[in-house]
């Protein structure tokens, strides 16, 4: 079973500050997953990538298969990335069967 | 709207009652899962089912099933209601053909009192 860590666990920044949120996990994955919940709950999928790096706006994600580790930066951050940001990994090796097994989050919070 | 569409979004009832929770996948998506959010457990995986068979089984309780229909729609049913089952469920589907990643629900917040 994939077992994912995420660091940290909690994070307050400034406006304009660089974020880096780090996820690792235990077994070799076809793909990784960052998601983002704002309070109230909804669940918002960022990024699934499976290599190298992806962007989109301010967010850029990167992944080492060999290390087992993504990161998810966030640049020029702003209020309204105050959420919590989750890293999940596939708990089930192939054979179709696609669930996630999810890290505990970082709750974010950027302040003005 | 993230084209994936959970009924009703609250829903409180007593301990030992049933409940059945809705969810309507994405369109053309033929996979939909079921989570479990709650304050101590986190994000749980609860089941996924694939064009109406049962994919993949989760920390699924045995009072809790799953189904899904041939409109691809699906309902999570949840009996003998404990107030530890209170929690957020989310459902979300996938296209592994489109390859990417999944969308989810608004969910549905369950209190049982």
């Amino acid at each position: 079973k994939n077992e994912v860590e995420q660091s940290p666990q909690n994070l307050t920044a400034q406006e304009g500050e660089f974020i880096t949120i780090n996820c690792s996990y235990s077994v070799g994955i076809s793909a990784l997953h960052w998601l983002q919940q704002h309070p109230g709950g909804g669940i918002v999928s960022l990024f699934m990538l499976s290599s190298g790096k992806k962007k989109h706006g301010r967010l850029i994600a990167t992944i080492n298969i060999q290390e087992k580790h993504s990161s998810l930066h966030i640049t020029a951050s702003h209020p309204r990335d105050s959420a919590v940001y989750i890293c999940a990994a596939p708990l089930f090796q192939g054979g179709g069967a696609d669930g996630l097994t999810f890290g505990k989050g970082t709750h974010l919070i950027i302040q003005p | 709207d993230s084209g994936v569409t959970q009924t009703p979004k609250h829903l409180i009832t007593a301990t030992g009652q049933r409940v059945t929770l809705r969810c309507s996948p994405r369109s053309g998506d033929l996979s939909v899962y079921w989570y479990q959010q709650s304050l101590d457990q986190g994000l749980q995986f609860l089941i996924q089912y694939y064009n109406g068979e049962e994919r993949a089984k989760g920390n699924i309780l045995e009072r809790f099933s799953a189904q899904q229909f041939p409109d691809l729609h699906s309902e999570l049913n949840l009996s003998s209601l404990e107030l530890g089952d209170s929690a957020l469920y989310f459902c979300a589907s996938s296209d592994r053909d489109r390859g990417d990643g999944y969308t989810f629900g608004s969910g549905t917040r369950l209190t049982v009192v």
